[in-house]
């Protein structure tokens, strides 16, 4: 069975411009999330989807974010337009619907901002 | 106060020796608990996790949880050089979709 899938690995890209990060969650497992991880700091909540709705969108910054899982498959998020501070590690997980099960987490994309 | 409390680290431990690792939260409703492990440059990694006071063994893992002190532990035995990376800890709540809320991570390195 595949693992959670993140689409770049890496990307550079300058202050103003657009980046679009996609998640590919195991296959089957409804819930997804997206977490963030800045320099020196701890993972971070992002938003978590449960099928194709979002369930919790606490956590993004501000509406240059904006996040969407069409047909509760795959998803992607969105960054526009991109600041310095946007620079990061950014993973997806996906877990399944049982209370107790497992996040996985994906590879995760690093966003250099320069 | 950080909702999740780990510290930093470097903690250095000989191989074969038992390595422990501590982790304080915040919110008493804490429901489930995690060790994740992150090698640098990679994604983490779940090694343990616990929902219950008490111990949970798995292998050379131990982890231990204490709600009424909202204290998590993980105990590695047999440390070896393998085991060097960032142990993170993290708690989720049901209510919130069991988001996960993540602590920065302690280093751990063990010397051969």
């Amino acid at each position: 069975e595949a693992g959670v899938t993140q689409f770049p690995s890496h990307s550079v890209i300058e202050k103003g411009q657009t980046v679009t990060l996609r998640c590919d969650p195991i296959s089957g497992h409804d819930n997804l999330y997206w977490y963030r991880r800045v320099m020196g700091k701890e993972i971070k909540f992002l938003l978590h989807f449960v099928k194709e709705s979002k369930q919790d969108e606490s956590g993004m910054p501000n509406n240059r974010f904006l996040a969407e899982r069409t047909g509760g498959t795959y998803s992607t998020l969105k960054v526009q337009p991109a600041e310095l501070e946007d620079s990061g590690v950014y993973f997806c997980a996906s877990r399944g619907l049982g209370p107790t099960d497992t996040q996985y987490f994906g590879p995760g994309t690093r966003l250099t901002v320069l | 106060q950080k909702e999740v409390e780990q510290n930093s680290g470097p903690l250095s431990v000989p191989e074969g020796a038992i390595a422990s690792l501590n982790c304080t939260y915040s919110d008493r409703g804490s429901q489930s608990f995690f060790w994740y492990r992150q090698y640098s440059g990679k994604s983490p990694e779940l090694i343990m996790s616990i929902y219950s006071n008490g111990d949970k063994e798995d292998g050379r893992f131990t982890a231990q949880l204490n709600k009424a002190s909202q204290y998590v532990s993980l105990l590695i035995r047999d440390s070896q050089p393998s085991d060097s990376a960032t142990y993170l800890c993290a708690v989720s709540l049901r209510e919130y979709g069991n988001k996960l809320v993540f602590g920065a991570g302690t280093i751990l390195r063990v010397k051969s």
